[in-house]
């Protein structure tokens, strides 16, 4: 079956740009997280969907970083005046159900290169 | 806060050498433990879990104690091949953090040579 996808998979943008990124999840998986993964770094937490619900933002960097899942499946992150300190890996998971235990299922990723 | 220390790599080893990658975690309730490993060129992928003390994941021929004693999750396999060359990330998933968010050490590179 289909993966979590992830577009798009690489991302130039200038100083100040928005930007948009979208993640598609396993269909019929309930949590989403997003994640942002800096060079030679593990990924760290950005924010969590239950379906459509966010619950947990608390990893968003700052009020330029802003995330959606308006139907409970399709996500988009949104960056807005983007700066070099952004540029990173964005990475998207999703599961079944949620829960401290469940196993993540990863997309591969979206690379923000911002000059 | 919850976090994760893994020992620093590169890790470097001959084919069929013994592996031991140390991981050891903070957390104020009583975590899920995951190893995660990044193949080159791929997304990250669930390698093993455990998800309470004393529970041994395993998977590959690689395999995992958590210690809640010693607070670890120490990654071994008895005998390494080139294709297991990967980034190696520990993790953990608080039962007090809504969702299960994850949070990651900072990566092992291991590097097999034939």
């Amino acid at each position: 079956g289909a993966g979590v996808s992830q577009s798009p998979r690489y991302k130039v943008a200038k100083r100040g740009q928005d930007v948009a990124l979208r993640c598609d999840p396993i269909s019929g998986h309930v949590s989403l997280f997003w994640y942002q993964q800096a060079l030679g770094q593990g990924p760290e937490f950005l924010t969590y969907f239950q379906n459509e619900a966010q619950l947990d933002k608390s990893g968003l960097p700052s009020d330029r970083f802003f995330a959606e899942r308006p139907e409970g499946s399709v996500s988009t992150l949104k960056i807005q005046r983007t700066q070099q300190e952004d540029s990173a890996v964005y990475l998207c998971a999703s599961s079944p159900i949620q829960g401290a235990g469940e196993t993540q299922y990863f997309g591969p990723g979206t690379r923000l290169l911002v000059l | 806060g919850d976090s994760v220390t893994q020992m620093e790599g590169p890790v470097t080893l001959s084919e069929e050498a013994f592996l031991t990658i140390n991981c050891t975690y903070t957390a104020t309730g009583y975590p899920s433990l995951f190893w995660y490993v990044q193949y080159p060129g791929e997304g990250l992928q669930l390698l093993l879990k455990a998800t309470k003390a004393d529970d041994k994941g395993s998977n590959k021929g690689f395999e995992a104690t958590y210690r809640k004693e010693t607070t670890s999750f120490h990654l071994e396999k008895g005998s390494v091949q080139v294709s297991d060359s990967a980034v190696y990330f520990c993790a953990l998933s608080d039962q007090g953090n809504q969702g299960g968010k994850l949070i990651f050490g900072q990566g092992t590179e291991l590097s097999v040579k034939p």
